[in-house]
């Protein structure tokens, strides 16, 4: 099944300590984002890729980077966590810049 | 700007009840509608969509109607399951807005056997 992949589902680091969240998908979306979701929330938009355009949310930290090396591949990099990083991470992707987005599982990042 | 505003939760049910789960939103043009649920520790999966005034989107016994003179996107169900416990996002996306989905807050619905 075509589908978005996150690794790891569970990721700890140490304050301070890059820390790097992939996603991949097979299914051939041209726009990958990433979304933080801290608990009883709603996601928050960090950014997104239109192809190899980065686009970045005003209010996105700069501790918080991102990499798309190809179509099925797109990595967040944060360079110096804290404690107030501690959240999910979302994937996402879509055909398009407004179409549905369809997520990956998360990954649920724990910073000690 | 836009903006989706959702039912407070937590919403508590019986098994076999009715479910409404109420969501307006406030955009200029015309924004296309969505419904996400988010099970406990997994991420967002599309429930149903609707793109233009009166479309209704389904899909696993829920329901909602793209209601433009109400401004709104409620989300129903004739008879929950223990199952359907997760929370429930509405969103909307619109061409040319700069922000690609706007979420509600999310409502937690949690069914009892």
């Amino acid at each position: 099944d075509a589908m978005v992949i996150q690794n790891p589902r569970y990721q700890v680091t140490q304050f301070g300590k890059p820390v790097t969240l992939s996603c991949s998908q097979t299914l051939n979306h041209n726009v990958m984002y990433w979304y933080q979701q801290k608990s009883s929330q709603a996601p928050k938009l960090l950014f997104h890729y239109y192809d190899k355009d980065f686009n970045n949310e005003a209010d996105t930290p700069d501790n918080f980077q991102s990499r798309r090396p190809n179509t099925s591949f797109c990595f967040l990099d944060i360079r110096s966590p804290g404690l107030g990083d501690a959240a999910m991470y979302l994937c996402a992707t879509s055909r398009g810049q407004f179409s549905e987005q369809y997520f990956g599982p998360g990954t649920r990042l724990t910073v000690t | 700007g836009d903006s989706v505003t959702q039912m407070e939760g937590p919403v508590t049910l019986s098994e076999e009840a009715f479910l409404t789960i109420n969501c307006t939103y406030t955009a200029t043009g015309y924004p296309s509608l969505f419904w996400y649920v988010q099970y406990p520790g997994e991420g967002l999966q599309l429930l149903l969509k609707a793109t233009k005034a009166d479309d209704k989107g389904s899909n696993k016994g829920f329901e909602a109607t793209y209601r433009k003179e109400t401004t709104s996107f409620h989300l129903e169900k004739g008879s929950v399951q223990v199952s359907d416990s997760a929370v429930y996002f509405c969103a909307l996306s619109k061409a040319g807005s700069a922000r690609q989905l706007t979420f509600g807050s999310g409502t937690q619905l949690t069914v009892l056997p």
